[in-house]
């Protein structure tokens, strides 16, 4: 099966700049997503189709695609985003969704 | 407004059954994909169980592929996630999940709440 890969954690200072990467096979040639969760809360979709943004999020969240490497960008981190981040993409021969592992980004 | 309300989860034996509801409103329900993921406390999310809007199309994960079914009645607008022999590994928070794209597997476009599934000896 296939799998997407995330470092476990990743950690920065308010005002700084917190990238999470995502690769994998899997993430070729199909978009990828990009869901923040916060404690004891459902997922939350932040990055579509590899760098939309859904209405309600604010404009430093970002993302972007390279083949097998996708990457969610945070421009000015506040503390207010610390929380897991999970990128996913879809096997549509399967009818599946792959997740990665999951990153739990820290401000310090 | 999309609303999926899941609801089921319960505490059960290890060997058990139980099944889980998902009530869909706010959207053409018939005519997206559903499915259920599942995330193990202190643990990432894991894909279970998908079903295209007729209801014909069913896939699973290996992990729970011969023991659990998932169905939908798009009269009532429910999804169902019919769980057999559970496990332990089976223990998780499950969400009622509904895709972005209507007719595709694609991505995620909004979460349930989660109804949570314990399973113990």
């Amino acid at each position: 099966s296939y799998e997407l890969t995330q470092p476990p954690s990743v950690s920065v200072s308010p005002g700084q700049t917190a990238r999470i990467t995502c690769s994998g096979y899997a993430l070729t040639n199909q978009n990828s997503y990009w869901f923040q969760q916060k404690s004891g809360q459902a997922p939350v979709l932040v990055i579509y189709r590899d760098n939309e943004r859904p209405s309600g999020i604010p404009e430093r969240f970002s993302g972007s695609n390279s083949g097998t490497t996708v990457t969610l960008t945070i421009n000015g981190v506040q503390a207010e985003d610390e929380a897991d981040y999970y990128c996913q993409t879809a096997d549509s021969t399967a009818l599946s969704y792959i997740f990665g592992g999951g990153t739990k980004l820290t401000v310090l | 407004e999309v609303q999926l309300l899941d609801s089921g989860g319960d505490s059960v034996q290890t060997g058990g059954s139980l099944r889980l509801s998902c009530a869909a409103s706010g959207f053409s329900f018939q005519i997206y994909y559903m499915a259920w993921v599942r995330q193990a406390p202190g643990r990432g999310l894991e894909w279970v169980s998908s079903i295209s809007g007729t209801g014909l199309g069913t896939s699973y994960a290996d992990s729970v592929k011969g023991r659990f079914t998932i169905s939908r009645d798009n009269s009532k607008n429910i999804l169902y996630l019919q769980m057999n022999s559970l496990r332990g590994d089976d223990s998780a928070l499950y969400y009622c999940v509904k895709d972005g794209v209507a007719g595709m597997v694609e991505y995620i476009r909004h979460w349930g709440r989660g109804t949570r599934v314990t399973v113990s000896s």
